[in-house]
């Protein structure tokens, strides 16, 4: 089944501790970003990559790390969380730069 | 500044009641244009989507939506909602490098 996988679903964490949030695609996507969703403010773009190797910061990357060692994944790291990164983070991917999203199941983050 | 701008912050409607929820940008260049939908606790899945051609598409579950290229909008539309369309609705505009999504519209529909 095609799919863009997160982990974890949920993470509960205290500030200045270093997380990874893994995600992973099997459709052999191109394209993989990075979101978080916070309430009035609708989804900004952290990080995105266009390929291996390749990424590029999105509207709101500060706080943040990714990398893009292999096609299929793109894990989003924070170095030293804060409480201002509590959010529910989504990772997506598509084709080409262009085209359909395909969205992960999100991951809530909480940064006590 | 490229942005996108939902109208509606919340709109609550009866069943059967008809439905449009605005959608305005402001970008440089070509676009591709997306509504999204995310019911509770659940990933944005996609409701339909404008790239070319015809400006009126056609999306799943009865949803449509309309390009006014000269107006920057792309308006969402459903001749008469029911309670399980009951979600947030999110507008999406793609250009070379990224895609940006405005600040979503909560639809509650009333039984």
């Amino acid at each position: 089944e095609a799919q863009v996988t997160q982990n974890p679903r949920y993470l509960i964490t205290v500030t200045g501790k270093k997380l990874t949030v893994t995600c992973s695609q099997n459709m052999n996507h191109e394209y993989m970003s990075w979101y978080r969703q916070d309430p009035g403010l609708g989804l900004r773009q952290i990080y995105y990559s266009m390929n291996v190797e390749v990424t590029d910061k999105g509207d709101v990357p500060e706080g943040y790390k990714v990398s893009r060692k292999e096609k299929r994944n793109f894990p989003l790291i924070l170095e030293s969380p804060s409480p201002n990164q509590t959010s529910l983070y989504f990772c997506a991917s598509s084709l080409g730069r262009r085209g359909k999203l395909f969205f992960g199941s999100g991951t809530q983050l909480s940064v006590l | 500044a490229q942005s996108v701008s939902q109208h509606n912050h919340h709109v609550i409607l009866s069943e059967a009641a008809s439905l449009e929820l605005g959608c305005n940008y402001s970008y440089g260049g070509t676009v591709n244009l997306f509504w999204y939908v995310q019911y509770p606790g659940q990933h944005l899945q996609l409701l339909l989507k404008y790239f070319s051609g015809d400006p009126l598409v056609k999306g799943i579950k009865g949803f449509e939506a309309e390009f006014i290229k000269s107006k920057f909008s792309f308006n969402l539309r459903k001749p008469s909602v029911q309670w399980s369309d009951t979600a947030e609705y999110f507008c999406a505009v793609q250009g070379d490098n990224d895609m940006r999504f405005g600040a979503g519209t909560r639809l509650t529909v009333k039984p």
